[in-house]
């Protein structure tokens, strides 16, 4: 597609149930990061993957958290036994993913709200 | 690790005037990018505006311009002739070889 595309936009569950949340990156993107937002607040770094590399899973914040990477296409993030301090809108993005490359093209996020 | 800051949680600026918005940043690397982005209240980010730390020229994108301070490790954003369409986030963000690390954002308001 033309841009990175996320699904769902949006997502009310239970606390205590899973939740998976799907990026679809631009094609031909090497790079691709996920990162946490909550309500009024910053990017927290969560993982990236770069082509076949280890991921950087260095942002995670807790073992309930993982995501996944098949070659350079779709990513999943997984979050089991949702907390609500896990309420945030989770953005995807993808780069090419060369050093010094840079810009960072994001999706419009899929919005989590544990209730 | 490297570590962006930006002291200004909230600035505002009169329409057609200009505005700094400031961002510091902390590495040991000397090869890096460094770029602002820009998240309406639509949320999707876009860019806004790049610089390369090897280069001593400061980047310019229309009424976009940066002053790059690499010994200061400071990188702050000029919006010359605010339009009503700049009221946004802005995240100040770092790039070495890998990750790329935002700062905590500043929310700029527009004032007719």
């Amino acid at each position: 597609g033309a841009g990175v595309s996320q699904s769902p936009s949006n997502k009310v569950t239970e606390k205590g149930k899973d939740v998976e949340l799907r990026c679809d990156p631009i094609s031909g993107h090497t790079a691709l990061y996920w990162y946490r937002q909550r309500l009024g607040q910053g990017l927290e770094f969560l993982i990236y993957f770069q082509g076949n590399s280890a991921p950087d899973k260095s942002g995670l914040p807790s073992d309930r958290f993982s995501a996944e990477r098949t070659g350079e296409s779709v990513s999943t993030l997984t979050i089991q036994r949702t907390q609500q301090e896990d309420s945030a809108v989770y953005l995807c993005a993808s780069s090419l993913g060369n050093s010094f490359t840079g810009e960072l093209f994001f999706g419009e996020g899929s919005r989590l709200t544990v209730l | 690790a490297q570590t962006v800051t930006q002291s200004q949680p909230e600035m505002s600026v009169q329409e057609a005037e200009t505005v700094t918005l400031s961002c510091t940043y902390d590495t040991s690397e000397s090869d890096y990018y460094l770029f602002w982005y820009k998240q309406p209240p639509s949320r999707q980010m876009i860019l806004v505006i790049r610089q390369e730390a090897y280069k001593q020229q400061n980047a310019t994108e229309n009424r976009f311009s940066v002053n790059f301070q690499k010994a200061a490790k400071s990188f702050s954003l000029k919006i010359s002739d605010s339009q009503l369409g700049d009221a946004a986030m802005y995240f100040c963000a770092y790039q070495a070889y890998d990750k790329v690390i935002f700062g905590p954002g500043t929310s700029l308001s527009v004032i007719p």
